[in-house]
């Protein structure tokens, strides 16, 4: 099975500061990454696919950037609305696996 | 506009069967999509759970350990999840979701708002 670790666990920010976080899975999985957001409350959003595709109506100033097995999301300038937690998934291989999460907290 | 919506109990005793079904509206079941369960706990996190597609074919995460059965209706228009022998451990949020192939996305376009359900006597 690939085991995604995501790092770091939580990131404390201010509204307009960049935010980086990472994502490494046991394996390469070829580009098959994918990012969620994942606010209080709700399901799970798709942001990215395929490593650094936004999905339809994300903004851009989410991006996400790797390969074989170090993936990054970037958020260019955080937006009040991007206080959540973000999770990486793999669909490389069955079974499908996630990340832990990073959380993205008010500094 | 593409809608996901769980149904089912929220209480299930030990040992018994949970049984969930989402409904699908805005996409026909038969489409070129996976039909997926997720599930979410404090401890563990995101879990995946299993996928079904409209001809039969599933795949199903080992780690639950041949519990899980997954089927669609292509009649109603719907989804549904069996998972027998279950503990507290079972206890969850369970969220299904959906996955397009090519030129789709691959990864879950889109989830349901999800359903608790707790495991108790």
């Amino acid at each position: 099975d690939i085991v995604l670790t995501q790092s770091p666990a939580t990131l404390s920010l201010s509204p307009g500061d960049r935010a980086t976080f990472s994502c490494r899975a046991s394996q390469s999985v070829s580009g098959f990454l994918a990012w969620y957001q994942q606010r209080p409350g709700q399901a799970p959003r798709l942001l990215i696919y395929d490593t650094s595709k936004r999905a339809t109506g994300i903004p851009a100033r989410f991006s996400g950037s790797g390969s074989g097995t170090d993936f990054s999301l970037t958020i260019s300038s955080v937006e009040p609305e991007d206080f959540a937690v973000y999770y990486c998934q793999q669909r490389y291989n069955w079974p499908l696996s996630f990340g832990g999460g990073t959380k993205v907290e008010v500094k | 506009q593409v809608r996901l919506q769980e149904s089912g109990p929220g209480l299930v005793k030990p040992a018994g069967t949970l049984s969930l079904t989402c409904d699908v509206s805005g996409l026909s079941i038969i489409s070129s999509t996976w039909w997926s369960w997720v599930r979410q706990t404090p401890g563990k996190g995101l879990e995946w759970i299993g996928e079904g597609y409209h001809n039969g074919d599933t795949n199903d995460n080992p780690s639950l350990k041949s519990r899980v059965t997954i089927s669609v209706d292509k009649s109603n228009n719907q989804f549904s999840l069996t998972l027998r022998s279950v503990t507290a451990a079972d206890t969850a949020v369970y969220y299904c979701a959906f996955r397009t192939q090519s030129p789709g996305s691959g990864a879950f376009d889109l989830w349901g708002p999800g359903k608790m359900v707790t495991v108790s006597s």
